[in-house]
């Protein structure tokens, strides 16, 4: 079965210093890889994804992932954190044969310190 | 534009009872998808309709459960004698291009269910 692994349910940082969110997969096949942010009391909302192509894949405000098959990882970074950066972070996986179905990780809180 | 959206926002039940909840996608997209989040959990998939048909119920987690979306639009998810255990975020998304693979999808805020 599909999994994602999200390590760290919890992570802080200081403003201005580097974010970086762990995400690994199983697949036995290349998945399609997403990363969604979710603000208090809103919907999940697309950071930025990866299907083919360039495995350096960059998204909205400023955050970046590379995606390591070798590694089986598509950890999420961002080289300086900024208050409005606070909420969560779920990683999500899903199969070339059945791309419509997502496998979301447990997902991950960032606190930005000031 | 308007995104997805879900009614009600919150919803208490007591155990035993039947629930709805609705979920209205983006105009124009065809694919709708409900998951379910526990607390301290990602979303987990539980159906996902393109147009009318569920093509994929895989994720209902047993006959309780139901979805319809019988004019290729609004969606309801309706849950039978719910039980303590069904208190979740209930989610609903929908796309636009189900058929291109990495297609996004697009989230609402969720309806919470209470059983008590």
């Amino acid at each position: 079965a599909q999994s994602v692994t999200q390590l760290g349910s919890h992570v802080s940082v200081s403003e201005g210093a580097l974010v970086l969110l762990r995400c690994n997969y199983s697949s036995s096949v290349p998945p399609y890889l997403f990363w969604y942010v979710q603000y208090p009391n809103q919907g999940l909302q697309l950071l930025l994804k990866y299907t083919t192509g360039a495995t350096l894949v960059k998204g909205i405000n400023g955050f970046e992932a590379e995606f390591k098959k070798s590694e089986t990882s598509f950890h999420l970074t961002k080289p300086s954190a900024h208050m409005s950066d606070a909420a969560e972070y779920f990683c999500a996986v899903s199969r070339s044969y059945n791309f419509n179905k997502f496998y979301f990780g447990s997902g991950t809180k960032l606190n930005v310190k000031p | 534009g308007a995104g997805v959206s879900q009614t009600p926002s919150n919803k208490v039940t007591e155990k035993g009872k039947y629930v709805e909840l609705r979920c209205d996608p983006i105009s124009g997209h065809t694919a709708l998808y409900w998951y379910r989040q526990s607390l301290g959990q990602g979303p987990e998939f539980l159906i996902y309709f393109q147009g009318t048909g569920a093509a994929d119920d895989s994720g209902l987690p047993n006959d309780r459960f139901f979805a319809v979306r019988p004019e290729g639009s609004v969606s309801t998810l309706k849950i039978q004698r719910t039980e303590r255990g069904d208190s979740a975020m209930y989610l609903c998304a929908s796309s636009l291009t189900p058929g291109l693979a990495g297609a996004e999808q697009f989230f609402g805020p969720g309806t919470r269910l209470t059983v008590l």
